[in-house]
């Protein structure tokens, strides 16, 4: 899935810094998803954006996270004073269009570790 | 709450033989399933998936059956080959405005001994 990047790929923070992963979808990709996956556990869906609009954030906590998705320029999710919690892989995935029957493809992935 | 979940957290299978993974959802409202691969320090790679008008959906290999009444859906590999093992997540989706949102299993870990 070398389409959808992210980087960084490894990101270091110590606790009460602010994270930033970056995430370039597919080619005329204009849907993404940020995903995070903690230790020993499946993915959990964390906000669905396309350009310029947050769709569903549902998934995000409520404090502490942002996410956007600006006209130009890849996705940005954001973790402000981070915890060691926060530790875990985050993934973020895009699609062509909205609706079922629609893969989302995955990018390798942001390994953030809070130390 | 569990909506997707993967009761196996390994399989270990001999080279040649079938691999089958199990998945079990709660929410009635999913009605698209997929199933993605993942290696370490990799993100998920889409295998197969199948939507709840089918009951069977095949793509070489690997063979995706869905038992709506039994809420229940599995992966058939045949043969499995050594390059197979990996984690494989059951994934669901089921409303147009979550576009396409997923909700994953655990994972099973697959691991195909020559």
């Amino acid at each position: 899935n070398a389409g959808v990047m992210q980087n960084p790929r490894h990101l270091v923070r110590r606790r009460g810094q602010e994270a930033r992963l970056r995430c370039s979808p597919m080619k005329g990709h204009s849907h993404v998803y940020w995903y995070r996956q903690l230790p020993e556990e499946g993915l959990k869906f964390m906000v669905y954006l396309q350009k310029e609009n947050i769709i569903d954030e549902s998934g995000m906590p409520k404090e502490r996270f942002s996410a956007e998705f600006p006209k130009e320029g890849p996705s940005i999710l954001r973790i402000q004073q981070v915890v060691r919690g926060d530790s875990a892989a985050y993934f973020c995935a895009s699609s062509q269009r909205q609706g079922l029957n629609t893969e989302a493809f995955f990018g390798q992935g942001t390994r953030l570790t809070v130390v | 709450d569990q909506q997707v979940k993967q009761n196996s957290p390994s399989l270990s299978v001999q080279e040649g033989r079938i691999s089958i993974l199990n998945c079990d959802y709660t929410n009635s409202m999913f009605d698209y399933f997929l199933w993605y691969k993942k290696y370490p320090a990799e993100g998920p790679t889409f295998l197969i998936s199948i939507s709840s008008i089918k009951d069977k959906n095949e793509d070489g290999r690997f063979t995706v059956f869905l038992n709506k009444s039994a809420k229940h859906l599995s992966l058939h590999i045949v043969p499995s080959q050594p390059g197979d093992s990996a984690v494989y997540f059951c994934a669901a989706s089921g409303s147009e405005t979550s576009g396409s949102r997923l909700t994953f299993g655990e994972g099973t870990q697959l691991t195909v001994n020559p």
